[in-house]
């Protein structure tokens, strides 16, 4: 499977742990996205890598949140002290820049639950 | 701020009408606008997207139409059919900004 991964699929946690989730991108794709998305709405931009420089970064990210991609290629994103309003789905994306597209590609996502 | 509105939250069509959804954004300098199919476990996919120099795009049974003016974007199914049910959204984002601002999205269900 040639698609963007992610890792875990499912994660449980008490409230206050650290919890640490893995993107896999497509090979060569040089854009990364993260994103939150909870029940009923639509994906929250959080933050976007352009290789490994993070770009952009949603003021709605805490600095309990931190994301890295240290040498373009996967991503990882941590959560620290987490709080029970931290429990939804966590999705990648990735992209390969031209000069008109940038058709995003989705992975399966990381479905995060804080008891 | 940035906002995109998206309606109706759900509906229902008999397979083979068509169905319609629309989103309203507000930034004025957005100039990309994807929709995606989201399917119950996995994530979003694109399905159709317009930029802001164009009016109206189709591919088969998908097409989008954009209204620059009036700040709207549509997308049209025609002859739906079972698996075509799932969640659509929009999205929105403007020049100089890779951040994406998405709808609320849809639930389609397509009644056989």
């Amino acid at each position: 499977d040639t698609g963007v991964s992610q890792d875990p699929r499912h994660k449980i946690t008490k409230r206050g742990q650290n919890v640490t989730f893995r993107c896999d991108p497509i090979s060569e794709h040089n854009r990364l996205y993260w994103y939150r998305q909870t029940l009923g709405q639509g994906p929250e931009f959080l933050t976007y890598f352009q290789n490994e420089a993070q770009l952009e970064k949603s003021r709605l990210l805490s600095d309990r949140f931190s994301a890295e991609r240290p040498k373009g290629s996967f991503s990882t994103l941590e959560i620290q002290r987490t709080e029970q309003g931290d429990s939804a789905m966590y999705l990648c994306a990735s992209s390969l820049m031209g000069l008109d597209t940038d058709t995003q590609y989705f992975g399966p996502g990381t479905r995060l639950t804080v008891l | 701020g940035e906002n995109v509105e998206q309606h109706p939250s759900t509906l229902s069509v008999q397979e083979g009408d068509s169905a319609v959804i629309k989103c309203t954004y507000s930034d004025s300098a957005s100039n990309y606008f994807p929709w995606y199919k989201q399917e119950l476990g996995k994530g979003p996919q694109l399905i159709i997207d317009i930029r802001s120099n164009v009016g109206e795009k189709k591919d088969q049974r998908i097409a989008v139409t954009l209204n620059k003016t009036a700040k709207h974007f549509s997308l049209h199914i025609t002859e739906t059919q079972p698996e075509d049910s799932a969640v659509y959204f929009c999205a929105a984002r403007k020049v100089g900004t890779y951040k994406y601002i998405f709808g609320t999205g849809t639930r389609l269900k397509v009644l056989a």
